[in-house]
């Protein structure tokens, strides 16, 4: 089973739209989660944390369901600038006893006129 | 503040060539890492430095070295380039390797013919 998993997509939707995306994890002992966003070409960048109560940045809102395991990023009112893959990332203890991130595929949105 | 650099942004091997891959930052970050990015695959860990002093394998370190040079640097070497290598490398930066975020490098775009 891959650590974490996303639908790919693309997401087709017009601008103003709202869209939804899920993801899954393996680990349930995760105790670090986030979304990043990557645009075509570019680096990963972080778009926003995701705690356990849920949490809201401007149009973007970030939920967490430990008991299911599964992760979710809201996107209202979607802007031409939200067209990129968002990748939905959890960390993952290694043997060294340190911990890094896992990241998912990532999931394609294009926001049309 | 530059955040995170890699040198060079492109790179065409030969198979056989070595070559070694430049990442510094200057966030005073502890811990330092190299992914791999390949279409279908999404990022992958090569190497981590949770550390100054510190490496530790990722998961796909076969083919690579690296060298965390000191707290700044941390170079990614191949050591007899394979056209499996052909991706994008992207280098990350964090303040303590315990799935805290990352900072990402604009990458380096390798092809191996």
């Amino acid at each position: 089973r891959k650590e974490v998993e996303q639908d790919p997509g693309p997401f087709n939707v017009p601008e103003g739209a709202t869209v939804a995306f899920n993801c899954t994890y393996s680990n349930s002992a995760s105790q670090s989660f986030f979304w990043y966003r990557q645009d075509c070409r570019k680096e990963p960048k972080l778009l926003m944390s995701v705690y356990s109560s849920g949490n809201e940045d401007g149009r973007f809102t970030a939920q967490l369901n430990r008991a299911s395991q599964y992760i979710s990023l809201l996107i209202r009112d979607s802007k031409l600038s939200d067209s990129a893959t968002y990748l939905c990332v959890v960390n993952l203890a290694q043997d060294s006893g340190y911990s890094t991130l896992t990241f998912g595929k990532g999931t394609m949105l294009l926001v049309s006129p | 503040n530059a955040g995170v650099t890699q040198t060079p942004k492109f790179q065409v091997l030969k198979t056989g060539q070595s070559m070694t891959l430049q990442c510094a930052q200057d966030m005073n970050h502890n811990s330092m890492y190299w992914y791999r990015q390949d279409p279908g695959m999404g990022l992958r860990l090569i190497y981590y430095s949770a550390s100054e002093g510190t490496t530790d394998k990722g998961e796909v370190p076969n083919g690579y070295n690296v060298s965390r040079l000191n707290k700044r640097e941390f170079s990614l070497r191949l050591e007899s380039a394979a056209p499996s290598q052909t991706s994008v490398y992207f280098c990350a930066s964090s303040e303590l390797s315990v799935g805290n975020e990352q900072y990402f490098g604009p990458g380096t775009r390798l092809t191996v013919t």
